[in-house]
């Protein structure tokens, strides 16, 4: 069953900071996060496994809570170039295939 | 690293001709590659999954016959739209499997 991405869509100016949250009604293994720019192949961000981590790359970070299964995507002090549709894929505890169920996706648009 | 490269990156071809697209893990082995299909705005639809050596698993809906797969090798696997009519028009995706999904750059198919 596809994970519930939310909110559908996020405008913001620059130097704003934005959550995107992505839960799932199935036990989770792992929750990987991508950002697809039109036109473009999804470009992966970061992954996060069971364990309940948290993750960051720069200003860009997530967090995985598997007793709720949920994951969040926060992006601070936005720049331009993280404009794009951010996609949650999830793997199910109950898969060894490898296979993601991906969000419907999350329009961010940056604003100068 | 982990870069998987997709040719052609479009094609437009006229009803009732067979599409191949390839795609390659050019700095990893990937024993499993996934294909995807998109429309415009929406998220990415697995058809099906690809194992080196093995017989594809496709997705419930996804016919076989139409959309042959073949993982000949490590780094390649090629999806084959045969009898392409105009609604198989899309954008195709291929990614490779290491740890995450890594996404190729994906071809645009138009059928007329």
């Amino acid at each position: 069953q596809q994970p519930v991405q939310s909110p559908q869509a996020v405008i913001l100016r620059e130097g704003e900071d934005a959550v995107i949250n992505c839960s799932s009604s199935k036990a989770l293994y792992s929750v990987h996060w991508y950002r697809q720019k039109h036109g473009e192949a999804p470009v992966f961000l970061m992954i996060l496994l069971k364990g309940g981590e948290q993750k960051g790359h720069e200003k860009i970070s997530a967090s995985f809570n598997e007793k709720k299964q949920q994951s969040s995507l926060y992006l601070t002090a936005s720049q331009l170039s993280y404009s794009g549709t951010y996609f949650c894929g999830t793997e199910p505890s109950s898969s060894n295939t490898g296979k993601l169920i991906f969000g419907q996706g999350t329009t961010l648009q940056v604003k100068p | 690293g982990a870069v998987v490269s997709q040719h052609p990156s479009w094609v437009i071809c006229k009803s009732g001709t067979s599409v191949k697209i390839e795609c390659r893990s050019l700095d990893f082995q990937a024993t499993t590659m996934f294909w995807y299909r998109q429309f415009p705005k929406q998220s990415l639809m697995l058809m099906a999954t690809s194992n080196e050596g093995s017989k594809a698993t496709y997705e419930q809906g996804v016919e076989k016959d139409k959309f042959l797969i073949n993982h000949a090798s490590l780094t390649l696997s090629t999806l084959t739209v045969t009898s392409a009519h105009p609604e198989d028009s899309s954008f195709y995706i291929c990614s490779a499997r290491l740890i995450t999904q890594y996404f190729g750059p994906g071809t645009r198919l138009t059928v007329l």
